[in-house]
């Protein structure tokens, strides 16, 4: 079975600019957050996404936003690129339920991102 | 608030020698869960365990294990016998109930050097 897939794998956008990563989760999962990885340090969570809406949000600034679609996939958009938005954006899925027991979170190969 | 902390920044040993990756945890909820994942270079998280914290059985998974103590707020991973193919950035996370949000410790980088 396919695991989660993002893309693009590598992005390099200049200060000011627009950009729009993608995941497609595990098949069954209907949960995807997103994560923030800056070099040498751990992820931080950004935005969890459950049947297209948001269910929770980190502490990043409104320049960051996201989506999720009916086929349970999910777009992360930054506008006006920072020369700090250079990370490794991580993707997850699970099957986790609003007020079930948790589920364990499964990550995607993530996007590198590059702000010049 | 919840934090994790990994205070060892980076470990290098030879292969064979067994290594032990602390994790101590802070949360003042009564329900939560502990995770490590492993970051190989291509960036991608692999889940090794979950545990929740009413389980505090160690648990063995070949040459891993792992030791839960709630007295110590600790969650550590013993790799025995390491091999090279076990260098790799270990994280450990936190995750309280009803949260889909993981709060991650700042890493060990694992070398395991022939």
């Amino acid at each position: 079975d396919a695991g989660v897939t993002q893309s693009p794998t590598h992005l390099i956008k200049t200060r000011g600019q627009q950009v729009t990563l993608r995941c497609s989760p595990i098949s069954g999962h209907k949960s995807v957050s997103w994560y923030q990885q800056v070099l040498g340090q751990g992820p931080q969570f950004i935005f969890q996404y459950y049947e297209k809406e948001e269910r929770g949000r980190g502490n990043f600034p409104d320049r960051f936003s996201a989506r999720q679609f009916p086929n349970y996939s999910s777009e992360l958009n930054v506008n006006a690129l920072l020369l700090g938005d250079s990370a490794l954006y991580l993707c997850a899925s699970s099957a986790q339920v609003p007020g079930t027991p948790q589920e364990t979170q499964y990550f995607g190969p993530g996007t590198r991102l590059l702000v010049l | 608030a919840q934090k994790v902390t990994q205070a060892q920044t980076e470990i290098s040993v030879v292969e064979k020698e067994d290594v032990t990756l602390d994790c101590v945890y802070e949360t003042r909820d009564t329900t939560y869960y502990l995770f490590w994942y492993k970051q190989p270079p291509s960036g991608e998280l692999v889940f090794l365990i979950r545990r929740n914290s009413f389980d505090e059985q160690n648990e063995i998974s070949g040459r891993y294990s792992w030791n839960f103590q709630k007295s110590t707020s600790s969650f550590n991973f013993t790799i025995t016998a390491s091999q090279v193919v076990d260098s790799a950035v270990y994280f450990c996370a936190l995750e309280l109930q009803g949260a889909q949000k993981l709060v991650f410790g700042q890493g060990t980088r694992l070398t395991i050097n022939p």
